[in-house]
């Protein structure tokens, strides 16, 4: 267990919708970051924020936002879904630079 | 740009041989080089990594080289085992103090008995 909870464990939805999957980072972790991981793909680095404020941005798309809450969990919101947004998605968090603890991941199914 | 190349993409051993996955990044300033390992259907996890002021560590059968001037750093695995069966992603830092982790496409490492 890396003491990262992400949130749903699976998800199937239809395009078009929208969807929010969670994170809760390890306790005094202030950094949290989302990678999206396709079928047969690596870890695509999407967003990192670290004590609520933005820091680095990767390949997110338009469609996808996140944000990190006052209490450090964080979101990410999904809209317009497309067939291609179908993977797994990967919360991790870390102190500072250093070693990503990975939530289990939220597997996000668009039919 | 902000790649990570890795390679092998698939490598397959026999059981007691050693593996050596290779990594090329392009950012100078990248000064923290990690290593992870991902099971079916499991989470990436940590095994080993190197900061910029060293060249070489090891963890028992697993070692990481590093080359600053190359900008090279591989993954070296001894007397493989069938539980070293596993994709293994490097990766390395862009833009300096903002821990943007970049990573390798994977390499999927398959250990023959």
């Amino acid at each position: 267990d890396s003491g990262v909870t992400q949130t749903p464990k699976h998800l199937i939805t239809a395009t078009g919708q929208r969807v929010t999957l969670r994170c809760s980072p390890r306790s005094g972790d202030l950094s949290v970051y989302w990678y999206q991981q396709s079928l047969d793909q690596g870890l695509q680095f999407l967003i990192q924020y670290y004590n609520g404020e933005e820091r680095a941005k990767g390949n997110i798309l338009e469609r996808f936002s996140a944000q990190q809450f006052p209490d450090l969990h964080s979101e990410l919101n999904l809209s317009s879904l497309e067939l291609g947004d179908s993977a797994l998605y990967f919360c991790a968090s870390s102190v500072d630079v250093g070693e990503l603890f990975f939530g289990e991941g939220s597997r996000l199914t668009v039919l | 740009g902000e790649n990570v190349e890795q390679h092998p993409s698939t490598l397959s051993v026999q059981e007691g041989d050693s593996a050596v996955i290779k990594c090329t990044y392009s950012d100078s300033a990248s000064n923290y080089f990690p290593w992870y390992k991902q099971e079916l259907g499991k989470r990436p996890q940590l095994i080993i990594d190197i900061r910029s002021n060293v060249g070489e560590k090891k963890d028992q059968r697993i070692a990481v080289t590093l080359n600053k001037t190359a900008k090279h750093f591989s993954l070296h695995i001894t007397e493989t085992q069938p539980e070293d069966s596993a994709v293994y992603f490097c990766a390395a830092p862009k833009g300096g103090a903002t821990n943007k982790l970049i990573f390798g496409t994977g390499t999927l490492l398959a250990v023959q008995p």
